[in-house]
């Protein structure tokens, strides 16, 4: 069975970094591409970026080039999805997903990481 | 703003049926799969229809998606309580080099 295991919550300041976690299993981890949305408060869904863990050849959104870092460690098949410096905007839900065989839909989704950043 | 055009909300009885709509361009929907999700608040979205039409192993025939020329449609027949909840259609931009969203459209079955 596919799963996608995601990090637990966090709770930031302005300024602090952050790495969160998601930890495939139940398939081939570096075969398939493996990405990440964002959803803030109220709102809809954000692509931000894709890896490719085999060679870890990494595309983002323009919206989120340079504001996040993405990137894997096969050897223990998780993802990161990674901030240098949090801001307020930053707050929001944020998930992993794989694309299917087909294209660059999701079609399985880790479970989400609310992340909140506050001073 | 969304690259992808959807309306904010739709709403029908129970039975009946209802579409969502998914407008887009010539560098989006035009020449690429279109795909739609459901979410349920606090949860993470679920496939619904992927390459334009297709369903994933498990959601039923009263789901069904079209395309046509830069639009994509979500049709829900046999309309269920349950089945209140956001959808959103997506698909890749070839200019953007990135994967787009509508800004979702919340169902209300009356």
């Amino acid at each position: 069975e596919v799963q996608l295991v995601q990090s637990g919550a966090e709770v930031k300041k302005p300024g602090e970094s952050l790495k969160i976690s998601c930890k495939g299993s139940g398939y081939s981890f570096t075969r398939f591409w493996i990405g990440w949305v964002r959803q803030m408060p109220g709102k809809g869904l954000e692509w931000m970026g894709i890896i490719y863990p085999g060679d870890s050849d990494t595309r983002y959104s323009p919206s989120f080039e340079g504001q996040v870092t993405i990137s894997a460690d096969k050897s223990i098949t998780t993802a990161y999805l990674q901030w240098s410096s949090l801001k307020a905007s930053d707050t929001a839900m944020y998930y992993c997903g794989r694309p299917g065989a087909t294209g660059w839909y999701f079609d399985y989704w880790g479970q989400g990481t609310l992340v909140t950043v506050s001073s | 703003q969304s690259v992808l055009t959807q309306p904010p909300s739709v709403s029908a009885a129970p039975g009946q049926k209802v579409t969502i709509s998914c407008s887009g361009s010539s560098s989006n929907i035009g020449n690429n799969y279109v795909f739609w999700y459901q979410q349920f608040p606090g949860t993470a979205p679920k496939l619904l229809i992927y390459d334009n039409n297709k369903r994933p192993s498990g959601i039923p025939d009263r789901f069904s998606g079209s395309k046509s020329g830069t639009s994509a449609t979500l049709d829900i027949t046999g309309l269920q309580t349950g089945d209140e909840a956001d959808y959103y259609c997506g698909t890749w931009d070839t200019s953007l080099s990135a994967v787009i969203f509508g800004a979702g459209t919340k169902l209300t079955v009356l």
